[in-house]
């Protein structure tokens, strides 16, 4: 079967570091996807990890553990704006996105 | 980068009517669109996915003739709600991919539905 699993929600301070971790199983895979949703909006697209190891893009890194079936999100000098929920998702063998449930980050002063 | 529209963003309909939602790309041609549902603090739901020219692909539990697709183009897509329920009121949201790379996919704004 298929699954992916991502914490609830979190709790950081402004200009922190926080990570968020995914676990995914499936039988097929194409590449893990991170998506920023703020609330009464759509998805926005933050990463794709196809290839072990981390990516960096300014604040925000993602990295693949394909033998682990483990993703995380690093999100640096957090700041009010990055408080949203944050989706994990992978591309199965039929190149659909399996979705995670999200994890609301909660960012305080 | 390539823009995904949707309109309306936001109705509010009655029990019984139908409501249609279209989701446009603007600025690509998008071989293939998406249709989700989201309730509040859930995740996306894939809807159906659809081709342009061909009928709609949907998932499992998705009733075809409620939720009517139509890829009439390469550029639009329409999801119709007919005779709606108050537990159809979702936030819905499509999503197009231009070509064959699948880890390509833009996604709308959104449109909320309240069905009174």
């Amino acid at each position: 079967g298929q699954n992916i699993d991502q914490p609830t929600e979190m709790t950081a301070t402004e200009g922190a570091i926080v990570q968020i971790n995914c676990t995914y199983q499936t039988s097929g895979f194409n590449g893990l996807f991170w998506y920023q949703q703020h609330a009464g909006e759509a998805p926005t697209f933050l990463s794709y990890n196809v290839l072990d190891g981390l990516e960096e893009k300014g604040r925000f890194s993602s990295f693949l553990s394909r033998s682990k079936g483990y993703s995380y999100l690093l999100l640096k000098e957090l700041q009010m704006k990055d408080s949203a929920s944050y989706l994990c998702a992978f591309l199965d063998s039929n190149y659909q996105l399996i979705w995670g449930a999200g994890t609301k980050l909660i960012i305080k002063p | 980068g390539a823009v995904v529209s949707q309109h309306p963003s936001r109705v509010i309909c009655k029990s019984g009517t139908s409501v249609k939602i279209e989701c446009r790309s603007l600025d690509f041609q998008a071989t293939t669109m998406f249709w989700y549902r989201q309730f509040p603090k859930q995740s996306l739901m894939l809807m159906a996915t659809s081709n342009e020219g061909s009928k709609a692909t949907y998932e499992q539990g998705v009733e075809k003739d409620k939720f009517l697709i139509n890829h009439a183009s390469l550029t639009l897509s329409t999801l119709t709600v007919t005779s709606a329920h108050p537990e159809d009121s979702s936030f819905y949201i499509c999503s197009a991919r231009p070509g064959l790379d699948f880890s390509e996919q833009y996604f709308g704004p959104g449109t909320r539905l309240t069905v009174t």
